[in-house]
């Protein structure tokens, strides 16, 4: 089983609102990562944990706070976001920090 | 910091057609991992390879991994519509914290 789960599939926010953005795996991974992606383009790295520290944070704006609960479990958290925020998130895991990443079917993001 | 070249950027194909596309980096990579993204969902793995000059094959998909360590390549034998879809190569070094380099990505669109 490859699956990396993730909810909701589709959002829509205000720029004052706040959300969360939720990602689960159970392959036993202990690597997680968020990336953003714009239509057509590839995806961009932002968030890694390794045993559930942080351990890179592609110097993304502190309107995006990740936090993970546990080795299972990832989340994103969204405050004050800009409509150029509006993207898909993906979620992705792997066994550790090299090899083969398994994305999750992302979440459709629009921020008005 | 590394860059990751892929070509062509789009294919427009007859199904049954053979397709080829590939990746060039200024550095060298310890792997290379193709992708393939549906529109609106997350990429799925397609192929891993992990040791220069391997060559690996999953039903009508065949990967290399390039002998410099510095490119790779993905053909698809007998195309059919469901191929369609963007194709991404991503190239990871042991020293990156599990950071995945992206190719921009081929667009293929398959004529029935």
């Amino acid at each position: 089983d490859t699956e990396v789960t993730q909810t909701p599939k589709h959002l829509v926010m205000g720029m004052t609102n706040k959300k969360s953005l939720k990602c689960e795996q159970h392959m036993g991974h202990r690597a997680m990562y968020w990336y953003k992606q714009k239509a057509k383009k590839p995806p961009e790295l932002m968030f890694v944990y390794s045993y559930e520290k942080l351990s890179i944070n592609e110097s993304v704006p502190s309107r995006f706070s990740p936090e993970c609960p546990n080795s299972s479990l990832l989340n994103l958290h969204l405050h004050a976001l800009q409509p150029e925020d509006s993207a898909l998130y993906l979620c992705a895991s792997s066994q550790g920090l090299g090899g083969e990443q398994y994305f999750g079917p992302g979440t459709r993001l629009t921020v008005t | 910091g590394q860059q990751l070249n892929q070509s062509p950027q789009s294919m427009f194909i007859q199904e049954g057609e053979d397709v080829s596309m590939n990746c060039t980096s200024s550095s060298i990579f310890n792997t290379w991992l193709w992708y393939k993204q549906d529109p609106g969902e997350g990429p799925v793995l397609l192929i891993a390879l992990y040791k220069a000059g391997e060559l690996t094959s999953n039903g009508r998909l065949t990967a290399q991994f390039g002998i410099t360590r510095k490119d790779s390549f993905l053909n698809i034998s007998a195309s059919i519509p469901s191929d369609v879809g963007i194709y991404f190569c991503a190239g990871q070094s042991y020293n990156q914290g599990g950071k995945l380099i992206f190719g921009q990505g081929t667009e293929l669109s398959v004529k029935p």
